[in-house]
């Protein structure tokens, strides 16, 4: 069965230094995978997506995130975190008919100190 | 104006009530989501449909039934509320194009006492 492992609940990271946030999907076909970020009291916001071709994929507010299947993991990048950073952040795998239906892992809290 | 709106935002009620959610969409999007949120758990997938006429099963269904209305209506409903279903709930939407994201709406954060 797909499943998708954050395996930090909670990082904190100063203000200006880099962030790697985690991510480990089980999934028996190449997979969509997906990074969300939620802002506190907001819904969910689509940072950047992975489905083919380069592994390293930017998305939006400065992140990226690097596809590497040897260990089927999809990490999150930031090379200088801002104090409005601070969210949950969501990785995900796409499941089902087209990779549609998100597989989501439970969360990684992000603290930003000044 | 938002291209997923729920309603509504907040809602408390009882045990044993049966409670309605809505969803729409202005997206043009045929795949509607169901999802609930959890302190530490994450989301996970109640119901899903790809078109008016298909509905399934996610994760965790029981409890839950839904309703596909028109392409741009989903409606998630508890026919009997209980406790344990106090959660955020979040309806979704994609294209269905492959890879497409989904986009979310604002939440509806459900408390059953």
């Amino acid at each position: 069965a797909q499943s998708v492992t954050q395996p930090d609940i909670h990082i904190t990271v100063s203000e200006g230094a880099s962030l790697e946030l985690r991510c480990n999907y089980s999934y028996g076909a190449t997979p969509y995978l997906f990074w969300y970020v939620q802002s506190p009291g907001q819904g969910l916001q689509l940072l950047l997506k992975y489905f083919s071709g380069d592994t390293l994929v930017q998305g939006i507010k400065g992140f990226e995130a690097e596809f590497k299947r040897s260990q089927s993991s999809f990490n999150l990048r930031k090379p200088s975190v801002h104090w409005s950073d601070a969210a949950e952040y969501f990785c995900a795998v796409g499941a089902g008919q087209a990779g549609t239906a998100l597989i989501f892992g439970k969360g990684t809290t992000l603290s930003v100190s000044s | 104006d938002a291209d997923v709106t729920q309603t509504p935002r907040n809602r408390i009620t009882k045990t044993g009530k049966r409670i309605m959610l809505e969803c729409s969409q202005t997206k043009g999007h045929d795949r509607m989501y169901w999802y609930r949120q959890d302190p530490g758990l994450g989301l996970q997938l109640i119901y899903y449909s790809f078109d008016v006429k298909d509905i399934n099963k996610g994760e965790i269904s029981d409890g839950y039934s839904v309703s596909r209305q028109a392409q741009a209506k989903f409606s998630l409903s508890l026919e009997s509320a209980i406790p344990n279903q106090t959660a955020l709930y979040f309806c979704a939407t994609s294209s269905g194009l492959a890879g497409g994201e989904q986009f979310f709406g604002p939440g509806t954060r459900l408390t059953v006492l």
